[in-house]
């Protein structure tokens, strides 16, 4: 496709759930980056990817969120026994290259509601 | 860490020019400013970016101060449909990690 491609679109989640968000970057684009946007705040950085490797996952709030991209493209954002405070939008952006000054795309969000 | 600051909220008359500042104090030599804007519910849009000189392209013109601590972003001729929140960012030196600050909820009035 033209863009960064995210699903679901929506999602509503029972607490204590396991949820896995899915991510299709730019074609060929080698960077990848989760984004977390709670209400009405900006959004804040999860974790990065360059092709497979996960080289910062340093914004994962906790040990139930989990990344991947096993083959350089598609990448799951994973969320583990989810709870309340997991709502939120989730952000994926993808860039050609790792340099700063390389334009980012981001994708319209996966929005996350627990209930 | 780099850090964007900017003002919470700007009114702009349809038709004029939108002028929105950000104060990147902290940013390093080599990393580039940015900006995005998101209207509600969709993603973030990329509008533009910069590293030293003025840079200009079909949507806004950024200019950047010669000690790079601060920028402005202008939309020359405001629309309703510009009414967005702009967000400027830049990246942590040596690393991935793009911060967004809390963003100008800009509306644009008829």
């Amino acid at each position: 496709g033209a863009g960064v491609s995210q699903s679901p679109r929506y999602k509503v989640a029972k607490r204590g759930q396991d949820v896995a968000l899915r991510c299709d970057p730019i074609s060929g684009h080698v960077s990848l980056f989760w984004y977390q946007q709670a209400l009405g705040q900006g959004p804040e950085f999860l974790t990065y990817f360059q092709n497979e490797a996960q080289l910062d996952k340093s914004g994962l709030p906790s040990d139930r969120f989990f990344a991947e991209r096993p083959e350089g493209s598609v990448s799951t954002l994973k969320i583990q026994r989810t709870q309340q405070e997991d709502s939120a939008v989730y952000l994926c952006a993808s860039s050609l290259a790792a340099s700063s000054g390389n334009t980012i795309y981001f994708g319209e969000g996966s929005w996350l509601t627990v209930v | 860490d780099a850090k964007t600051t900017q003002p919470t909220s700007m009114d702009c008359a349809e038709g004029r020019a939108a002028n929105l500042p950000c104060n990147h104090s902290t940013i390093s030599g080599n990393e580039y400013v940015y900006w995005y804007r998101q209207i509600h519910s969709q993603g973030p849009q990329y509008i533009i970016h910069g590293l030293k000189n003025n840079e200009t392209n079909e949507m806004a013109s950024l200019i950047i101060t010669e000690d790079r601590k601060s920028s402005t972003l202008i939309l020359p001729h405001a629309t309703l449909r510009d009414t967005a929140v702009y967000y400027c960012i830049v990246r942590v030196e040596g690393t991935y990690k793009y911060i967004f600050g809390t963003g100008t909820r800009l509306k644009v009035l008829a």
